[in-house]
């Protein structure tokens, strides 16, 4: 299995434009989880999907993020528009079951200016 | 808001050595998990430990968890230089089974 997928694994945007971060999670996972991971706020749960569907959002900051998994083997959070602060390393997670360990892709590192 | 906190947040060992990092947390839990996070990777699952048991072990690699005071330890015994990354410690808090919330890390480098 290759793992959670996830791409870009780097962005560099200027501020105001739109962002789009994608993953694969791993083939038979129901969960999805994306995290935020700064050095001021450590590893942040954004947003998390049950069989495609989002159960849990209170951690999505404000407006301008959204999260989205059309089907079980994609998912995308999308930053519209996007601010300096958003700047940092985004990781999308998955797992079979409720309880179990999460895999983690290898993240998508975002820098806006 | 993080649940865990975990001390020391830097430690440094020399290869051999063994290594021991803490977490406390503040709410009610189902499990706790340790993860490993090497430097620009994403996270790695390392063990989970249920509320219900006490002390687990994996090849070098020793949890504890008291749940009346609300805190775990993980040990690494015989460090290398590849026991160098980041631990995390992360757990669901009762009722909300699948949503971890991770600590804050403790940054460990083993010397040669």
């Amino acid at each position: 299995d290759a793992g959670v997928i996830q791409s870009p694994r780097h962005e560099v945007t200027e501020m105001g434009q739109e962002v789009t971060l994608r993953c694969k999670p791993i083939s038979g996972h129901d969960y999805l989880f994306w995290y935020r991971q700064t050095m001021m706020r450590g590893l942040e749960l954004l947003i998390y999907f049950n069989n495609n569907v989002p159960i849990d959002d209170s951690g999505m900051p404000e407006d301008r993020f959204s999260a989205k998994m059309p089907n079980a083997s994609f998912s995308t959070l999308k930053i519209q528009p996007s601010e300096p602060r958003d700047s940092a390393v985004y990781f999308c997670a998955s797992t079979a079951g409720a309880v179990n360990e999460q895999y983690f892709g290898p993240g998508t590192r975002l820098t806006v200016t | 808001s993080q649940q865990g906190e975990e001390d020391p947040q830097a430690l440094s060992i020399q290869e051999g050595e063994n290594a021991t990092m803490n977490c406390s947390y503040k709410t009610s839990i189902n499990n706790l998990q340790w993860y490993r996070q090497n430097s620009g990777r994403g996270l790695v699952h390392l063990i989970l430990i249920r509320s219900n048991e006490r002390e687990k072990h994996s090849g070098r690699l020793r949890v504890t968890l008291d749940t009346s005071k609300k805190s775990s330890s993980l040990l690494i015994t015989a460090s290398r230089a590849a026991d160098t990354a980041s631990y995390f410690c992360a757990t669901d808090e009762t009722g909300t089974a699948s949503k971890l919330t991770f600590g804050t890390g403790t940054r460990l480098q083993v010397t040669l």
